[in-house]
């Protein structure tokens, strides 16, 4: 049972937008940054946003993320094949969401 | 090129230990904080303990408290864990991870080592 709940799966068609949501408390998100994470199957998860809102360099402007209050989210636009993953977000103390699975149709 | 390698994992009964390290190189080891996180079989990720650059302060998950140690040798660019007293339910693959260019994340992971606690 992880500390951060997200939706277990989202999926989109090619081209459109996405958006995963991340709930927590205000012992975590509340009073912490929020991070997400993308895993390619088989592979170290990748950092695609940090500070809530901040994409480290070599992330395209296509990911976005957003907090509010005890929530954050994170964007997908102009989806892609290769964006199919699982996504995790995380905050600054150390406590993770259990994934939301990408499918893009 | 900045990078972590683990190594370590295995096959051990349950109650067993296992040592994993990390091999870090393309940055200057010694100036930060180190970090183990660990993912279960289909699962999501765990954080399981950290230690600062000059082991000073060291943390860790309430569920690995007291079976597992975490250690660093800056001279060897390694960080290490000790896990002692395994379970079925520490099986996973465990990351050696750290933040470079961020504080608040992590921004370099290596690319795991899988520890199976099995009878």
């Amino acid at each position: 049972q992880s500390v951060l709940t997200q939706p277990p799966s989202v999926s989109a068609a090619p081209g459109q937008k996405v958006t995963i949501s991340c709930s927590g408390s205000s012992s975590n998100i509340g009073n912490n940054y929020v991070s997400w994470y993308q895993q390619l199957p088989g592979t170290a998860p990748k950092l695609l946003i940090y500070d809530n809102n901040k994409r480290p360099s070599g992330i395209p402007d296509r990911f976005s993320g957003s907090k509010s209050g005890t929530s954050a989210t994170l964007g997908i636009t102009g989806l892609q094949t290769g964006d199919e993953a699982d996504y995790y977000c995380g905050t600054s103390s150390w406590v993770f969401g259990g994934g939301t699975k990408l499918t893009v149709l | 090129e900045v990078q972590l390698v683990e190594s370590g994992g295995g096959l051990v009964k349950p109650g067993g230990s296992l040592r994993l390290s990390c091999a870090a190189s393309g940055f200057t080891f010694s100036s930060y904080s180190m970090n183990w996180v660990r993912q279960a079989p289909g699962k999501g990720l765990e954080w399981v303990s950290s230690i600062s650059s000059s082991s000073s302060y060291i943390y860790y998950a309430d569920s690995v408290k007291g079976r597992f140690t975490i250690s660093r040798d800056n001279a060897k660019n390694s960080l290490y864990l000790q896990m002692n007293s395994l379970r079925a339910e520490d099986t996973a693959v465990y990351y050696c991870a750290t933040a470079l260019e961020v504080s608040s994340a992590v921004d370099v992971w290596g690319q795991g080592t899988t520890v199976t606690v099995s009878s």
